[in-house]
C-alpha cells in the first residue's frame, strides 16, 4: 500500500524562526502534491500544489515546497514564521490513479 | 462564491442511533468527497463521487455506512447504527476536477456516548 509520512507530529518555533516540514511518500507515479493548512477554528484550506514544471513551488503567506523526485519528498518550508502561522499542517499525496492520502499533520506552534 | 457547506456542525448521539450528515459542494464542482479525520490524525477518504457516481468508496464500511449524491450535487453520508469508535469529525469536499485542488467544508462533529 501507498504511504505518506510526515515527521514532525509536533513543532514549536519562536517568531522569526525558519520552518522546514517534512513530508515523504512512496507513490512512483505521476504526483500531484499539496500542503494543506488547517488554523485554529478553520477548516481545511490549500496552502501550495505542484503538479507539473518547477520542482520549487511558492504558495501563501510566504510558504513554499520543493518536489525532490529522487528522494520522494515534498517539504514545506517558510523563512521566517509569524505567530498567525500557528497551524495544523498536512501533506497529500497520491496512493493511485485519482487517488490521494493524507499525512498525519504537524501541529505548530509560533511564540510570540 | 460560497465555499463547501456542511450540516450539521455539531452531532452528539447514543450509541445505536442513526446519524446523517449533509454536503453542498461548491456549485461546478462535479467530484465530492466524503473523509473521516479522527483527533491527531490525517483526513482519510470514506467515498468520492463523480457526478452521482460513486467511483471510490473501497474504504467505506458498507455493513452501517451509506451515501448518496442524487442529481449529482448534495450528498448526504448516513451512519446506522452509531458506534462510540465512530466519533470523528466527517469532512465532505469538492473539486473541479479529480486532480484538482480540493475545497474542504467545516466539518461535522461526531460524538456518540
Amino acid at each position: 500500500a501507498q504511504s505518506v509520512s510526515q515527521h514532525n507530529h509536533h513543532v514549536i518555533l519562536s517568531e522569526a524562526a525558519s520552518l522546514e516540514l517534512g513530508c515523504n511518500y512512496s507513490y512512483g507515479g505521476t504526483v500531484n502534491l499539496f500542503w494543506y493548512v488547517q488554523y485554529p477554528g478553520q477548516h481545511l484550506q490549500l496552502l501550495l500544489k505542484y503538479f507539473s514544471g518547477d520542482p520549487l513551488v511558492k504558495g501563501i503567506k510566504g510558504f513554499e515546497a520543493e518536489f525532490i523526485k529522487s528522494k520522494f519528498s515534498f517539504n514545506l518550508r517558510k523563512p521566517s514564521v509569524q505567530w498567525s502561522d500557528t497551524a495544523e499542517y498536512f501533506c497529500a499525496v497520491p496512493s493511485g490513479t485519482y487517488k490521494y492520502i493524507f499525512g498525519t499533520g504537524t501541529r505548530l506552534k509560533v511564540l510570540a | 462564491e460560497a465555499g463547501v457547506v456542511q450540516s450539521p456542525r455539531y452531532k452528539i448521539i447514543e450509541k445505536k442511533q442513526p446519524v446523517a450528515f449533509w454536503c453542498n459542494p461548491i456549485s461546478g464542482h462535479n467530484t465530492l468527497y466524503w473523509y473521516l479525520q479522527n483527533l491527531g490524525q490525517g483526513p482519510e477518504l470514506l467515498i468520492r463521487y463523480e457526478n452521482e457516481e460513486a467511483v471510490d468508496d473501497s474504504q467505506l464500511p458498507k455493513d452501517r455506512f451509506s451515501a448518496e449524491r442524487l442529481k449529482g450535487v448534495d450528498s448526504t453520508l448516513k451512519i446506522q447504527p452509531a458506534e462510540l469508535g465512530d466519533s470523528a469529525v466527517y469532512l465532505c469536499a469538492s473539486s473541479g476536477g479529480i486532480e484538482d485542488t480540493q475545497y474542504f467544508g467545516p466539518g461535522t462533529r461526531l460524538t456518540v456516548l
